[in-house]
């Protein structure tokens, strides 16, 4: 079963418009991390944040945020006042202790226009 | 540093030839991870590693063989590439634990005719 999803396949801005990424994930475990990848045009996939289980602050990095919810089982990613460079695609993944795999959702994809 | 570092970048196959993906960290991480990237797909793990002279089977282990002599290093190979088998591939490594962050190579771009 998926454990990750993001529901949003494609997601479609002009710039300086706030645009919010879902994850939706699924475990059991009590002790798990999530993360935000993005994959800009040329293909290599960039780190932007690891999150553990036991911290749900959100997270403020610039223009990006993070909105952690165990309640909801959903780690949000917005970027405020988007601009061209982040046209990307995201993926949202999660670890879990008891598992050797990082699994990924299956990305969204982000365009934003100017 | 120059992180983690994929050969070749790009390939171009025939059905039944093989071939050998190289990766290269510089980080000192124990751990070591190829995936696979297709369309639609996200990324699936195809083998990993959890130190010098291991490795063992990810989500989609078939038809692919490993190997990591080498603390640095960890080779993909193909025996006997099929069309199927055309996908981008990814190397990531990371420090002591399967929940560490994992950091990418570039990818490389293998195409199966």
């Amino acid at each position: 079963a998926q454990k990750v999803t993001q529901a949003q396949t494609e997601i479609s801005v002009v710039e300086k418009e706030d645009v919010t990424l879902d994850c939706v994930y699924e475990t059991r475990d009590t002790t798990y991390y999530l993360f935000w990848y993005k994959q800009p045009p040329s293909g290599e996939l960039v780190f932007l944040i690891r999150r553990n289980s036991f911290d749900e602050q959100n997270e403020i990095s610039g223009r990006y945020s993070w909105n952690f919810q165990k309640s909801t089982s959903s780690f949000n990613f917005t970027i405020t006042a988007s601009q061209v460079v982040d046209s990307a695609v995201y993926f949202c993944a999660l670890s879990e202790e008891g598992y050797s795999t990082l699994t990924f959702g299956k990305g969204t994809m982000l365009l934003v226009s100017p | 540093n120059a992180g983690v570092t994929q050969t070749p970048k790009f390939r171009v196959l025939k059905t039944g030839q093989s071939m050998t993906l190289l990766c290269a960290q510089d980080m000192n991480h124990e751990y070591m991870y190829w995936y696979r990237q297709d369309p639609g797909m996200g990324l699936r793990l195809i083998h990993y590693s959890v130190g010098e002279g291991t490795t063992a089977k990810g989500e989609v282990p078939d038809g692919y063989n490993v190997s990591r002599l080498k603390k640095q290093n960890f080779l993909l190979g193909l025996e006997s590439a099929a069309p199927s088998q055309t996908s981008v591939y990814f190397c990531a490594s990371s420090f002591d634990s399967r929940t560490d962050t994992q950091y990418f190579g570039p990818g490389t771009r293998l195409t199966v005719l």
